[in-house]
């Protein structure tokens, strides 16, 4: 089945510093990606659909200065969250599109990453 | 405005019980519902995928249905286990490509011994 790799798992950082975050698709080519933030207790907010090749889509409210994204291949989307502060924290998760099965896309995760800036 | 209202928001059950989750949806057109179990700090990993014209699909002890007359589904988990332990999160895909997806709010399922 379809694999995504999302690294680092855990990142902490400093206040006032950038942090990259990797998502890969280790099995299937995607040309689309799509990164969500995740608070406790809730369910997945999606930031932005990342086009390989091209710009990214940013939902409403969500700075693209602040969160860069990079979609620079078929197998591989980053999110860099820049100047990170303290209510940056947050689990990041991020998803990469197949062409799916049965005349539907199918979406895979990748495992999260946990965020804490200090 | 297309909305996946799921529950209950959470519920404990002792193990070896079954339990049944709702997710009742607005999203139109619809394309298809999909049922994820997300573990604490991890990714959702898909259980089931229905279209329109599926009623129910199984994934080991997840049964999933749908009635898309209602807008209605429900994943029902067989015999628990601890490692149920997690959130359900209903995810309902929307257009003729079914490439937007609305996210429900999730189920926190706790599975005591």
């Amino acid at each position: 089945g379809a694999v995504v790799s999302q690294h680092p798992s855990r990142v902490i950082c400093k206040s006032g510093t950038s942090v990259k975050i990797e998502c890969r698709s280790l099995d299937f080519q995607a040309t689309t990606m799509f990164w969500y933030r995740q608070f406790p207790k809730q369910s997945l907010m999606l930031m932005a659909t990342s086009n390989e090749g091209s710009k990214a889509t940013y939902e409403q409210g969500v700075e693209k200065d602040k969160f860069l994204i990079n979609h620079a291949s078929l197998t591989l989307s980053t999110l860099t969250v820049t100047s990170a502060h303290p209510e940056d924290s947050s689990f990041y998760i991020c998803s990469a599109r197949d062409t799916g099965t049965g005349g539907y896309y199918g979406y895979t995760f990748g495992s999260g990453t946990r965020l804490t800036v200090v | 405005k297309n909305q996946v209202e799921q529950s209950p928001q959470s519920l404990i059950i002792l193990e070896g019980k079954n339990c049944t989750l709702q997710c009742n949806y607005t999203v139109s057109p619809f394309s298809n519902l999909r049922w994820y179990k997300q573990d604490t700090g991890r990714g959702p990993v898909s259980l089931t995928i229905m279209t329109f014209s599926e009623n129910t699909k199984s994934n080991g002890r997840y049964t999933a249905t749908l009635d898309a007359d209602t807008k209605q589904s429900s994943l029902h988990i067989t015999a628990s286990q601890l490692s149920d332990s997690a959130s359900y999160i209903c995810v309902v895909s929307e257009g003729a490509a079914g490439n937007k997806l609305t996210f429900g709010g999730g189920t926190r399922v706790l599975v005591k011994p």
